[in-house]
């Protein structure tokens, strides 16, 4: 398996530019995270989906960030206009969950700078 | 709401040293913790994932423990070796009982000396 993919894995863009950053989780994982990381605080939880149906979005910090999961092999998390403090790592993670069992594999990152 | 604190922040050691890093987590109706590992400008790589049923986990020469009424973890690293060094995160789900999403501790930075 290919794990999971996303894309693009740097993005550099100017204030007030919409950011689109994508994911394809593993074959078979039914559910799929969107995570970001800063030197700050850390990886946080932006929101999840099960079954491509949006769970829990209580991270998503404003709302100029939107997650969308049309299908199972493919998810977005757009920011729209972005800001200099978007700037961060943002990963996706997906996983297979059956009862209590729910191991998260994690994408490569996209690395966004807004300037 | 789940908080997770890792200790030390960062453990420098000579290759060949047995390790031990720590994990606490506040909430214990957690039915699972993760531990990963992460390289400098990396994705995190999944170590080892212990279920609320099990007391401890192993993969090769790391080996991981649970207790949840202490709300502790612990990850055993024998033997360590350079290629070892990287950042060590540990994870628990949030609470509110079914909750998938993690909460992530800040990791231990692991420097192993050749």
């Amino acid at each position: 398996d290919a794990g999971v993919i996303q894309s693009p894995r740097h993005e550099v863009t100017e204030m007030g530019q919409e950011v689109t950053l994508r994911c394809k989780p593993i074959s078979g994982h039914n559910s799929l995270f969107w995570y970001r990381q800063t030197m700050m605080r850390g990886l946080e939880l932006l929101i999840y989906f099960n079954n491509n149906v949006p769970i829990d979005d209580s991270g998503m910090p404003e709302d100029r960030f939107s997650a969308k999961m049309p299908n199972a092999s493919f998810s977005t998390l757009k920011i729209q206009p972005s800001e200099p403090r978007d700037s961060a790592v943002y990963f996706c993670a997906s996983s297979f969950r059956q009862g209590g069992y729910n191991e998260q594999f994690f994408g490569p990152g996209t690395r966004l700078t807004v300037l | 709401k789940q908080e997770v604190t890792q200790i030390p922040a960062a453990l420098s050691v000579p290759e060949g040293e047995n390790l031990v890093l720590n994990c606490s987590f506040t909430d214990s109706a957690i039915y699972n913790l993760q531990w990963f590992r992460q390289d400098p400008g990396k994705g995190l790589t999944s170590l080892l994932l212990i279920q609320s049923s099990q007391r401890e986990q192993t993969s090769g020469r790391l080996n991981a423990s649970l207790d949840k009424s202490s709300g502790r973890s612990t990850l055993y690293i024998a033997a360590s070796q350079p290629g070892d060094s990287a950042t060590y995160l540990c994870a628990a789900p949030y609470s509110g009982g079914g909750a998938d999403g993690l909460t992530f501790g800040k990791g231990t930075h692991l420097i192993i000396q050749p």
